[in-house]
């Protein structure tokens, strides 16, 4: 089956800097991914995914970054604020068949 | 529209009971899944359920069950409660994957399990 890892698991920054987290993946069937925040007591919620047709993806001051040939893919955050703090979590998966390999987690702290 | 609802919020059992636990997916959403996250090991699938059958299995033993109605609802009973049972119990709902709407789950809140 298919195994994700995901690296650093926690990560501090100070608030303006950039952050970056990075997992990688082993099967080459995975050509979905997709990246969670979870704050706090909370759900975790979908805050931006890459399907394997393109390379890079960006959203306001997230971007996902994806080489399928080292069969890995990264999170950019740039000019992170407090409230990015949260626990990150990357997954990979085959698009419409849905089942989620997540790796284990970033927890993320911006300090004002 | 009503995100992904999950009940009870908390639930504490004792060692050697069952428990059920239910999830009310997003209106539409025919696939529901289940995860177990704990601190230790992070977000793991359970099953998934879609159009009542289930279509997807983890590596969790046959003490966990579940089953989808035809509304799309789903429940998730762990049997013979252990210790390690003990985590939090993601739900996730995901619609058909059209280029229109975005792939991926909706997670509900979760119901907290605390077995002693």
């Amino acid at each position: 089956g298919e195994n994700v890892e995901q690296h650093p698991s926690t990560l501090s920054v100070q608030e303006g800097d950039s952050a970056v987290i990075k997992c990688t993946y082993s099967d080459s069937a995975s050509n979905y991914f997709p990246w969670y925040k979870q704050e706090l007591g909370k759900r975790p919620q979908l805050i931006i995914d890459i399907r394997s047709n393109v390379g890079e993806k960006k959203d306001q001051r997230i971007a996902v970054t994806l080489n399928k040939t080292a069969k890995h893919f990264s999170l950019h955050i740039t000019e992170t604020q407090p409230e990015d703090s949260a626990v990150y979590f990357c997954a990979a998966a085959e698009y419409n068949f849905n089942k989620f390999y997540f790796g284990s987690g970033t927890k993320l702290n911006v300090k004002p | 529209k009503a995100g992904v609802t999950q009940t009870p919020r908390y639930l504490i059992k004792t060692r050697g009971q069952q428990v059920t636990l239910s999830c009310s997916p997003i209106s539409g959403h025919r696939s529901v899944s289940w995860y177990q996250q704990t601190p230790g090991q992070g977000l793991q699938f359970l099953f998934e359920y879609f159009s009542e059958t289930q279509r997807n299995k983890g590596n969790f033993p046959g003490r966990f069950s579940g089953r989808q109605f035809s509304n799309s609802r789903s429940e998730m009973n762990v049997s013979t409660l252990e210790l390690g049972d003990s985590a939090l119990y993601l739900c996730a709902s995901m619609g058909q994957g059209d280029v229109s709407e975005n792939y991926g789950y909706t997670f509900g809140s979760g119901t907290r399990l605390t077995v002693v």
